[in-house]
């Protein structure tokens, strides 16, 4: 089946760094990435959505040039939190859709990853 | 515009009862995908079920059961005979046919009691 690897699965930082999280698809080829972030005890909320080799689609009130994007091959995409400040803290989720083959896999999330930022 | 309810935001019951989560989507589309997933406390999402608009067969799996009515619009899961490790927190997901975004309810938080 379609796995989905999230990197790191938890960081912490100090204000004003940069955090790189990675979501790489194992066996299939992701031809789209969605980034998503959830705060404590609420639902999952889109950030961006990137297809390989083209910028990011971010959605409304997302700031790109904070969450930069990127999605340069079919089997890795980055999620990078610019100059971090403790709002930014919360549990990002990365997603993968593609195929491998004549197979199609949907949605495969990843494991997550915790943000903290002190 | 898609949207997902789950107006249920917690539901607490005694180990071996069952219990039904509600969800109620709306799309202008008559092509689209239903989804539950099942998030527990380490975070990461399960998938447990995939459904299409045009498939309004009930499914079972096991302990698990999943109600589709397009007439109410609604995908209900029901959990038979409820054990401590389904607590968790459960969402409903909605996309439509030729757009990938997939919407979530708020979920919800599901505690069995033992």
């Amino acid at each position: 089946g379609a796995v989905v690897s999230q990197h790191p699965s938890w960081v912490i930082c100090k204000s004003g760094t940069s955090v790189k999280i990675e979501c790489r698809s194992l066996d299939f080829q992701a031809t789209t990435m969605f980034w998503y972030r959830q705060f404590p005890k609420q639902s999952l909320m889109l950030m961006a959505t990137s297809n390989e080799g083209s910028k990011a689609t971010y959605e409304q009130g997302v700031e790109k040039d904070k969450f930069l994007i990127n999605h340069a091959s079919l089997t890795l995409s980055t999620l990078t939190v610019t100059s971090a400040h403790p709002e930014d803290s919360s549990f990002y989720i990365c997603s993968a859709r593609g195929g491998q083959g004549a197979v199609f896999y949907g949605y495969t999330f990843g494991s997550g990853t915790r943000l903290t930022v002190v | 515009a898609q949207k997902v309810t789950q107006a249920q935001t917690e539901i607490s019951v005694v180990e071996k009862e069952d219990v039904t989560l509600d969800c109620v989507y709306e799309t202008r589309d008559t092509t689209y995908y239903l989804f539950w997933y099942k998030q527990p406390p380490s975070g990461e999402l399960v998938f447990l079920i995939r459904r299409n608009s045009f498939d309004e067969q009930n499914e079972i799996s096991g302990r698990y059961s999943w109600n589709f009515q397009k007439s109410t619009s609604s995908f209900n899961f029901t959990i038979t005979a409820s054990q401590v490790v389904d607590s968790a927190v459960y969402f409903c997901a909605l996309s439509e046919f030729g757009n990938e975004k997939l919407t979530f309810g708020t979920g919800t938080r599901l505690t069995i009691i033992p």
